[in-house]
């Protein structure tokens, strides 16, 4: 198994950008989750689909950010308008059973906002 | 609501050492406690998890206890390896909301040769 996949890997975008971060998870799992980290908050967590379905979106930090999650194998995360203080590493982890069973979490994409 | 502290924040031994990191948590009323090691760059990788009724859990020289009542948890590593050089967080879904779970700010572990 490939593990979580996250793309891109790397994008620095200027203010005001529209960013769409990606994520495939792990073939069978029904969990997905999006996280940012950052050095001043930690590991934060955004949002939470359970089969597809947002069940919590507390996280989400203003409107500016949507997740979706079409079908069991693709998410998006995006960010309209981006500002600077988007910039942070963001993680998509999938489980088979949603938040207190392993997670497994993707390599991250790091997103620079100028 | 809950809250997770890590201590030490940083730590730097010789290779061979027998470590302990520790995590703190205000609300008892956890699910479960978990364990995890972030290499520079890259995405976390799971390493314990301990059921709220266990009192620990062990994995190759990896050993994590729980202590519910006090709100504590400690990862046990034995002979530290430079490859064991990481950033370590734990984890913990409360009951209140079992889905999400709340880190820690991590220990950052550097062995040397």
């Amino acid at each position: 198994d490939a593990g979580v996949i996250q793309s891109p890997r790397h994008e620095v975008t200027e203010m005001g950008q529209e960013v769409t971060l990606r994520c495939k998870p792990i073939s069978g799992h029904n969990s997905l989750f999006w996280y940012r980290q950052t050095m001043m908050r930690g590991l934060e967590l955004l949002i939470y689909f359970n089969n597809n379905v947002p069940i919590d979106d507390s996280g989400m930090p203003e409107d500016r950010f949507s997740a979706k999650m079409p079908n069991a194998s693709f998410s998006t995360l995006k960010i309209q308008p981006s500002e600077p203080r988007d910039s942070a590493v963001y993680f998509c982890a999938s489980s088979w059973g949603g938040g207190p069973y392993e997670q497994f979490f993707g390599p991250g994409t790091r997103l620079t906002v100028l | 609501k809950q809250e997770v502290t890590q201590i030490p924040a940083a730590l730097s031994v010789p290779e061979g050492e027998n470590l302990v990191l520790n995590c703190s948590f205000t609300d008892s009323a956890i699910y479960n406690l978990q364990w995890f090691r972030q290499d520079p760059g890259k995405g976390l990788t799971s390493l314990l998890l301990i059921q709220s009724s266990q009192r620990e859990q062990t994995s190759g020289r990896l050993n994590a206890s729980l202590d519910k009542s006090s709100g504590r948890s400690t990862l046990y590593i034995a002979a530290s390896q430079p490859g064991d050089s990481a950033t370590y967080l734990c984890a913990v879904p409360p009951l209140y909301n079992t889905d999400k779970l709340i880190f820690g700010t991590g220990t950052r572990l550097q062995v040397f040769p």
